[in-house]
């Protein structure tokens, strides 16, 4: 199986921040790769697919990058709605596998 | 706008069948465009695939799940289902049903049910 590795697991943050997630594969998934947002009691909800493409609907501020096995989410200005947990996901093979989680809090 | 609902039992005992269904809406299962898979999050396992069936009756398992799961797909009813044999506490998770594109530019979860937590005790 794939592992993927997200940091930090958690980080503490402000309004009008901006926020770095990272997202390592354990090998080479191409850009093969989503990002996802959760919010407590809610589904995952796709932000970014094939590593860089934003979804529809969701704010610029929002932007992800990288290929082969380093990927990065970036928030360019964190938004109070924008509180939440966030995992990687690789669709390069199977199974499909999720990173364990960033937490972004105040 | 697809929606997916996940149904059946929140309390399964040790050992017996975990059974849930996915209804879709919106939408045909039968689309081609997309697999219907099922997804669990719990607190020491983060979120774990299962597993994901083609309406045409392909499918794709979590091998570390395998020997245990069945997921079928009923068209007529716009419905796709998850047996799980077996169970123990640690499959006590919140169980999602989801979307998975089918194409070379959508190979992603782009729809999720709200989730059923599913608990195993006696």
């Amino acid at each position: 199986d794939i592992q993927m590795t997200q940091s930090p697991s958690s980080v503490s943050a402000s309004v009008g921040d901006r926020v770095t997630i990272t997202c390592r594969a354990s090998q080479g998934i191409a850009s093969w790769l989503a990002w996802y947002q959760q919010k407590p009691g809610n589904a995952p909800k796709l932000l970014i697919s094939t590593a860089s493409t934003l979804n529809r609907g969701i704010p610029s501020r929002f932007s992800g990058s990288g290929s082969g096995t380093d990927f990065t989410l970036t928030i360019s200005s964190l938004q109070p709605e924008d509180f939440a947990t966030y995992y990687c996901q690789q669709a390069d093979s199977f199974p499909r596998t999720f990173g364990q989680g960033t937490k972004v809090e105040i | 706008q697809v929606q997916l609902q996940e149904s059946g039992p929140g309390l399964v005992k040790p050992s017996q069948t975990l059974s849930l269904t996915c209804t879709v809406s919106g939408g045909s299962i039968d689309n081609s465009i997309y697999f219907w898979s099922w997804i669990r999050q719990s607190a020491g396992k983060g979120l774990e695939w299962i597993g994901r069936m083609y309406a045409s009756g392909s499918s794709n398992y979590n091998p570390s799940l395998k020997s245990r799961i069945t997921i079928s797909i009923d068209t007529s009813r716009n419905q796709f289902s998850l047996k799980l044999t077996s169970v123990t506490a640690a499959d006590t998770a919140i169980y999602y049903c989801a979307r998975e594109g089918a194409t070379i530019s959508n190979k992603y979860f782009d729809s999720w049910g709200q989730g059923i937590l599913v608990t195993v005790s006696s």
